[in-house]
């Protein structure tokens, strides 16, 4: 089975803290994925990333970045973490190097985050 | 665009009753689609998926859905839940314009004992 593992469960940060999530996975998939998931509005994707070094924006990339530096950790940063930034996260990846629209995704248990 | 709806965001049924819950969507060409499952404190798992063949699609936990064209719907099924399917259901399509996988905002599922 496809294991993702985030670092961190919760997290509490103060605002303007440089916040780094982490994820890991272990079953050799090339794209990886972030998304944060709020009340009401579902999973918005952050960004994503086919390869080693590359990544793609998503819907939602302002006040974020990443880093894939190993093809099994992909690094969500919050260069200056704000209260708007509170939200659950949680890390996917996805077998198919073709396409990511067509291979579903793994999930891992997700990091929930308080910027207060 | 590309979009999924869920009309429903809760959903309360008697444990040991049947289950259906909706799911439309808006594409282009043939949808791949999916339907996942969030427990409380956990991340996304996959249900099933559709990619094409037979419309009517089985998956795991006895859930199944139906791949219905005309009506752009997948909704999801269950004979008889049970308690431990409390949770939260997210309907998604593969989108090939943007390649990647959009979601619907979910329904929330309770389960009355």
């Amino acid at each position: 089975d496809v294991k993702v593992t985030q670092s961190s469960r919760y997290l509490v940060k103060r605002t303007g803290e440089k916040v780094f999530l982490e994820c890991v996975q272990d079953m050799d998939h090339e794209n990886m994925f972030w998304y944060r998931q709020d009340p009401g509005l579902g999973l918005r994707l952050i960004y994503f990333s086919y390869d080693v070094k590359m990544k793609e924006k998503g819907d939602i990339p302002e006040g974020y970045s990443v880093s894939r530096e190993k093809k099994e950790r992909f690094s969500l940063i919050l260069e200056s973490a704000s209260t708007n930034q509170t939200s659950m996260y949680l890390c996917a990846s996805s077998l198919d190097s073709s396409f990511s629209y067509n291979s579903p995704l793994h999930f891992g248990n997700g990091t929930r985050l308080t910027v207060t | 665009a590309q979009s999924v709806t869920q009309p429903d965001i809760h959903i309360t049924v008697s444990e040991g009753a049947s289950l259906e819950l909706r799911c439309n969507y808006s594409y282009g060409a043939t949808p791949y689609l999916f339907w996942y499952v969030q427990s409380p404190g956990q991340g996304l798992q996959l249900l099933l998926k559709y990619f094409s063949g037979d419309t009517l699609v089985q998956g795991i936990k006895g859930f199944e859905a139906e791949f219905k064209r005309s009506q752009s719907s997948f909704n999801l099924r269950k004979p008889s839940v049970h308690w431990s399917d409390a949770a939260e259901y997210f309907c998604a399509v593969g989108s090939n314009r943007d390649d990647k996988i959009i979601f619907g905002k979910g329904t929330r599922l309770h389960i009355l004992p």
